[in-house]
C-alpha cells in the first residue's frame, strides 16, 4: 500500500532556531500534501494544504512566514518551523494524497519540543 | 461549516467487552466518513471508511455504518483486546475519497482496555 515516510520522528531544538520536517511518499506520487498539528489530547488541526509546484494554502490563523511549506516534487514536501518558540512545541503530521483515489496516507508524525 | 462530534473519553473497558464510540457529523453535500486509529507515539492509520449512505466499513473486527438519517458513523467492536488501546478519530471528507479534499476530524476518543 501507499507509504509516507516522515522524519525526524522527534526533535528538540533551542528557542529561536529553525527546524525542518520532511515527508516523502515512497511508492506513489503525492500531488497534494496536508500538514496537521496536534496538541496534547486534542484533535488534528489542519495547518496548510500544498499542491506540487504551487504555493501552499494556509488555514486561517496559521502564520505562513513562520511555517514554511515546500512541495517542490511529487515525492517530497517539507515543513520548516522558523524561529521556533516553546509554544510551537507540538506533534506535526503530514498526509499525502495522489492520483486515482489513493485517499489519504499519513506520516508517522514528528514530535517537536522547543526549549 | 463541516464538523465532527465524538463522545468524550477516555473509554475504559475490560478485555472482551463490547465497544461503541459515538460519532455524529454535520456536512453539506455527501461526505465520505472515516475512522482513524492512533497508537501511542505514532501517526494515524486508517481503520475503516464508508463513502455513501448505508455503507458499512469494517476492519480488524471493527465496524461502522454510514447513517445519513441520523448523520452518524458509530464505531463498534464485539470483543475488544488490550492491543486495541489507542485514540480513535472520526473524520469526514467532502467530495468522496479522492484525497483532494481536506479531512475534518473529531476530537478523538481514547480507549483503554484492561486485561
Amino acid at each position: 500500500g501507499a507509504v509516507v515516510s516522515q522524519h525526524p520522528s522527534r526533535v528538540i531544538c533551542k528557542s529561536g532556531t529553525s527546524v525542518k520536517i520532511e515527508c516523502r511518499s515512497l511508492d506513489f506520487q503525492a500531488t497534494t500534501m496536508f500538514w496537521y498539528r496536534q496538541f496534547p489530547k486534542q484533535s488534528l488541526m489542519l495547518m496548510a494544504t500544498s499542491n506540487e509546484g504551487s504555493k501552499a494554502t494556509y488555514e486561517q490563523g496559521v502564520e505562513k512566514d513562520k511555517f514554511l511549506i515546500n512541495h517542490a516534487s511529487l515525492t517530497l514536501s517539507t515543513l520548516t518551523v522558523t524561529s521556533a518558540h516553546p509554544e510551537d512545541s507540538s506533534f506535526y503530521i503530514c498526509s499525502a494524497s495522489g492520483l486515482r483515489g489513493y485517499g489519504y496516507t499519513f506520516g508517522s508524525g514528528t514530535r517537536l519540543t522547543v526549549v | 461549516g463541516n464538523s465532527v462530534t465524538q463522545m468524550e473519553g477516555p473509554v475504559t473497558l475490560s478485555e472482551e467487552a463490547f465497544l461503541t464510540i459515538n460519532c455524529t457529523y454535520t456536512a453539506t453535500g455527501y461526505p465520505s466518513l472515516f475512522w482513524y486509529v492512533q497508537y501511542p507515539g505514532e501517526g494515524l492509520q486508517l481503520l475503516l471508511k464508508a463513502t455513501k449512505a448505508d455503507d458499512k466499513g469494517s476492519n480488524k473486527g471493527f465496524e461502522a455504518t454510514y447513517r445519513k438519517e441520523t448523520t452518524s458513523f458509530h464505531l463498534e467492536k464485539g470483543s475488544v483486546q488490550v492491543s486495541d488501546s489507542a485514540v480513535y478519530f472520526c473524520a469526514l471528507s467532502e467530495g468522496g475519497n479522492t484525497g483532494f479534499q481536506k479531512l475534518v476530524f473529531g476530537t478523538g476518543t481514547r480507549l483503554l482496555v484492561s486485561p
